[in-house]
């Protein structure tokens, strides 16, 4: 089944405590990236790749870091996590220039006390 | 002007009636539309492209694209309580590498 899948699904955290987001696609996709919703602010993009090692910020990218070592995987990190990064975090995928539509893995629920 | 605007809503409709979300887009935003349902807690997923101007049908929803109004909207028929969603609204900025950028959303409710 083609599928974006993220670990965890829940994590509740102290302020401080290093944590990585794993994201993992098996549809051979290009681009993947990173959002995060909050209530109001709607979908904000993170940080994005658009192949391997090749990575940018997005419109949100303070306090997080991120990987593409190879083409299925594209981690998030957050080194240092504060109160402010407690957020629904969704990554998601898709094939590349000229085809759009793109898929979202079922999202990390991030709680940092 | 955000580059891509929805109205919040609630838009709320009876059951089995025509729901009718709207989204309009400034000039940053290319023609290439998405439209999203998100229900509360769970990713969105794609249910219309649309990357021409007219209709697109598929099944009970339709996309509709008026590229000279910057204005892209979605219809579903026989409206159902499942329907019963957040609807977003996405575009591709064009000069920040492609990436698509999303309306606030939604809401819709449909009344049995």
């Amino acid at each position: 089944e083609a599928q974006v899948t993220q670990n965890p699904r829940y994590l509740i955290t102290v302020t401080g405590k290093k944590l990585t987001v794993t994201c993992s696609q098996n549809m051979n996709h290009e681009y993947m990236s990173w959002y995060r919703q909050d209530p109001g602010l709607g979908l904000r993009q993170i940080y994005y790749s658009m192949n391997v090692e090749v990575t940018d910020k997005g419109d949100v990218p303070e306090g997080y870091k991120v990987s593409r070592k190879e083409k299925r995987n594209f981690p998030l990190i957050l080194e240092s996590p504060s109160p402010n990064q407690t957020s629904l975090y969704f990554c998601a995928s898709r094939e590349g220039t000229g085809i759009y539509e793109q898929y979202f893995g079922p999202g990390t629920r991030l709680t940092v006390t | 002007q955000k580059e891509v605007e929805q109205n919040s809503g609630p838009l709320s409709v009876p059951e089995g009636a025509i729901a009718s979300l709207n989204c309009t887009y400034s000039d940053r935003v290319s023609q290439s539309f998405f439209w999203y349902r998100q229900y509360s807690g769970k990713s969105p997923e794609l249910i219309m492209s649309i990357y021409s101007n007219g209709d697109k049908e598929d099944g009970r929803f339709t996309a509709q694209l008026n590229k000279a109004s910057q204005y892209v909207s979605l219809l579903i028929r026989d409206s159902q309580p499942s329907d019963s969603a957040t609807y977003l609204c996405a575009g591709l900025d064009m000069e920040y590498g492609n990436k698509l950028v999303f309306g606030a959303g939604t809401i819709l409710r449909v009344k049995s």
